[in-house]
């Protein structure tokens, strides 16, 4: 069964520093997504993506965040100044193009803001 | 979006099934009904999707009345593996691909020996 490949599983950064998450899509899939979880809380929707560009941001997508797709298999989120309360689960999903097709997400990087 | 409601927490025991009812009163035409599961540390997978009276894979049935205005999750035969977060989820994809997914607080099923 394809798969949706994040990495790093973990990772712990210092406030101020910046950290890139990498997902790795599933090959055939057209719409690329990022959501966080916070310890405890709901899943919570961030940035959508698509032909390149962002279809949809939530609030929570201000400018200390921003998504690329620098090749044609990676799929990065960027954390710019990391706050403490960036700590969270983040969570990288795809989707196809037909209705409900395989909306897959992957197992998340643990990010951990000291 | 249609709001939708569920059991904070659920208990049950190996070998038995489980029902878990989601309320979804405003639900729309072109809306499908959604249950994703997550265990700790993973992300949601999808489990099973509807739109009316029953749907059944290898992993869950989903049970649909009329009125749409509810549906019920059904697994059956449960075993310790199945301790997760059930979430039902509401919305229009009939547009297809590059929908965002609402995610409420979901239902904590715990399953024992």
């Amino acid at each position: 069964e394809p798969e949706v490949t994040q990495t790093p599983s973990h990772q712990v950064t210092q406030m101020g520093q910046e950290v890139i998450l990498r997902c790795v899509p599933i090959s055939n899939h057209l719409y690329f997504y990022w959501y966080r979880q916070i310890l405890g809380q709901k899943v919570e929707f961030l940035v959508s993506f698509y032909n390149n560009e962002i279809s949809e941001k939530s609030e929570i997508f201000d400018d200390q965040f921003s998504v690329e797709r620098p090749d044609g298999s990676n799929f990065t989120l960027k954390i710019r100044s990391t706050k403490l309360e960036d700590s969270a689960m983040y969570f990288c999903a795809s989707s196809g193009s037909l209705r409900g097709s395989g909306y897959t997400f992957g197992s998340g990087t643990r990010l951990t803001v000291v | 979006l249609a709001k939708t409601t569920q059991p904070i927490s659920m208990d049950s025991y190996e070998g038995q099934e489980v029902n878990i009812t989601c309320s979804h009163n405003n639900i729309a035409t072109n809306d499908y009904i959604t249950w994703y599961q997550q265990f700790p540390s993973q992300g949601p997978r999808f489990i099973i999707q509807g739109y009316k009276t029953k749907v059944t894979n290898e992993v869950a049935s989903l049970f649909i009345p009329a009125d749409r205005k509810s549906s019920t999750l059904s697994l059956p035969r449960v075993s310790l593996s199945d301790t997760a977060v059930y979430y039902c989820l509401v919305g229009d994809i009939l547009t297809g691909g590059g929908n965002k997914l609402t995610f409420g607080t979901g239902t904590q099923l715990k399953v024992e020996l």
